[in-house]
């Protein structure tokens, strides 16, 4: 079975542009989160989706937003980039329909390089 | 708020030595999960395990073995008998249980393990 697949793998964009990242979950996954890695750091929580509703938002400026289709893929946006938002990022998708434990399986990332 | 703490930035050995990561949390929750996650230099992380607050059992899969301490709040990871293709960053995750559904792991800053041949 395919795991989470992310795409472009890699980007470089200008400041001020904007950037649309896509997640296609594990088959059977309804849950979608995206995270931002810094170099040297851990990965910081930025959405999650489930059932195509936002969940939860972490602690990021509105330039970033996101939204997830019937066929449960996400795509996560950012408006105009600061060189800060280079970073690699990363989609997780879940099986979590609710309460209880659950695992987070993640994509490959996207390497978003600002300049 | 939640806060994982791994104190160690970088840790060297050879091959064939055992290594222990260490991981502290913090959480006013009773009911929480943690995780350790593998991320070697593709980039990908790799689930390795999950552990509910509430199941204190200590688990060894294979080479791996992890030791939940609740009334330390540290939930450390032990490689026996280091390989060369264990050479990663490894981070641990907590995550917290919210009646919204809401799913978030926070990391802490990860351990860059380098086994030497």
């Amino acid at each position: 079975d395919a795991g989470v697949t992310q795409s472009p793998t890699h980007l470089i964009k200008t400041r001020g542009q904007h950037v649309t990242l896509r997640c296609s979950p594990i088959s059977g996954h309804k849950s979608v989160s995206w995270y931002q890695q810094v170099l040297g750091q851990g990965p910081q929580f930025i959405f999650q989706y489930y059932e195509k509703e936002e969940r939860g938002r972490g602690n990021f400026p509105d330039r970033f937003s996101a939204r997830q289709f019937p066929n449960y893929s996400s795509e996560l946006n950012v408006n105009a980039l600061l060189l800060g938002d280079s970073a690699l990022y990363l989609c997780a998708s879940s099986s979590s329909s609710g309460s209880g434990s659950y695992e987070q399986y993640f994509g490959p990332g996207t390497r978003l390089t600002v300049t | 708020a939640q806060k994982v703490t791994q104190a160690q930035t970088e840790i060297s050995v050879v091959e064939k030595e055992d290594v222990t990561l260490d991981c502290v949390y913090e959480t006013r929750d009773t009911t929480y999960y943690l995780f350790w996650y593998k991320q070697p230099p593709s980039g990908e992380l790799v689930f390795l395990i999950r552990r509910n607050s509430f199941d204190e059992q200590n688990e060894i899969s294979g080479r791996y073995s992890w030791n939940f301490q609740k009334s330390t709040s540290s939930f450390n990871f032990t490689i026996t008998a280091s390989q060369v293709v264990d050479s990663a960053v490894y981070f641990c995750a907590l995550s917290e249980e919210y009646d919204t559904g809401r799913r978030a792991l926070t990391f802490g800053s990860g351990t860059r393990l380098q086994v030497q041949p």
